[in-house]
């Protein structure tokens, strides 16, 4: 299938190393943040979230960390995996049901 | 268990058509979501349905854009007159009961307008 973005940024890290993925959200009423992880050709795919009453969540070689301050959300994978390599979105849900989404990031996993 | 499916994958059209995207959502999700994602972009809402009833239809961008969910289940997104800046990928999402839970998305429907 067609690449999901073809302007994204990117980040580059070697299999085993941990990756860090940032991204600023719009909204300070905001209380509902989720990281989707999308591959070429497929439709995006929860992988944690988090909400606002709380800094830092951890899944299984997922951290997500909020700053409300700044408005900054991160996701930290550990150990990365050739799987893991794919764009990876923060989203933010207000006082609606509907998502906003960031922008997007690619995962590049090198050997 | 089936998750979303999307119906079709593809679809091209000629600027001027009428199209129809379909999305059949995991069976007893009550609310249903389309999102429209442009190359590089990531997904933008378009409207959002609870049962029957469209409940935030403020991301259509225009009077183009329609969507139905007669029996709660099914939904059809319709787009009059394409125009070639149509052109995306249409994703549909559904959730048990909306209020924030957990939207699975399916794979989209790639639209084209030539």
């Amino acid at each position: 299938g067609e690449s999901v973005g073809l302007h994204l940024p990117t980040l580059s890290v070697q299999e085993g190393d941990n990756s860090i993925i940032n991204c600023a959200y719009s909204n300070s009423a905001s209380d509902y943040f989720i990281w989707y992880k999308q591959e070429s050709g497929k439709g995006p795919q929860f992988i944690i979230d988090i909400r606002s009453n709380m800094d830092k969540r951890q899944g299984q070689r997922v951290t997500v960390l909020l700053n409300k301050t700044v408005k900054h959300l991160s996701l930290q994978i550990a150990a990365t995996q050739p799987g893991d390599s794919a764009v990876y979105f923060c989203a933010e849900k207000g006082n609606t049901d509907k998502l906003i989404f960031g922008t997007g990031t690619r995962l590049q996993v090198f050997p | 268990g089936a998750g979303v499916s999307q119906t079709p994958s593809n679809k091209v059209t000629e600027k001027g058509k009428y199209v129809e995207l379909r999305c059949d959502p995991i069976s007893g999700h009550t609310a249903l979501y389309w999102y429209r994602q442009s190359l590089g972009q990531g997904p933008e809402f378009l409207i959002y349905f609870q049962g029957t009833g469209a409940a935030d239809d403020s991301g259509l961008p225009n009077d183009r854009f329609f969507a139905v969910r007669p029996e709660g289940s099914v939904s059809t997104l319709k787009i009059q007159r394409t125009e070639r800046g149509d052109s995306a990928v249409y994703l549909c999402a559904s959730s048990l009961t909306g209020g924030g839970g957990e939207q699975f998305f399916g794979p989209g429907t790639r639209l084209t307008v030539l």
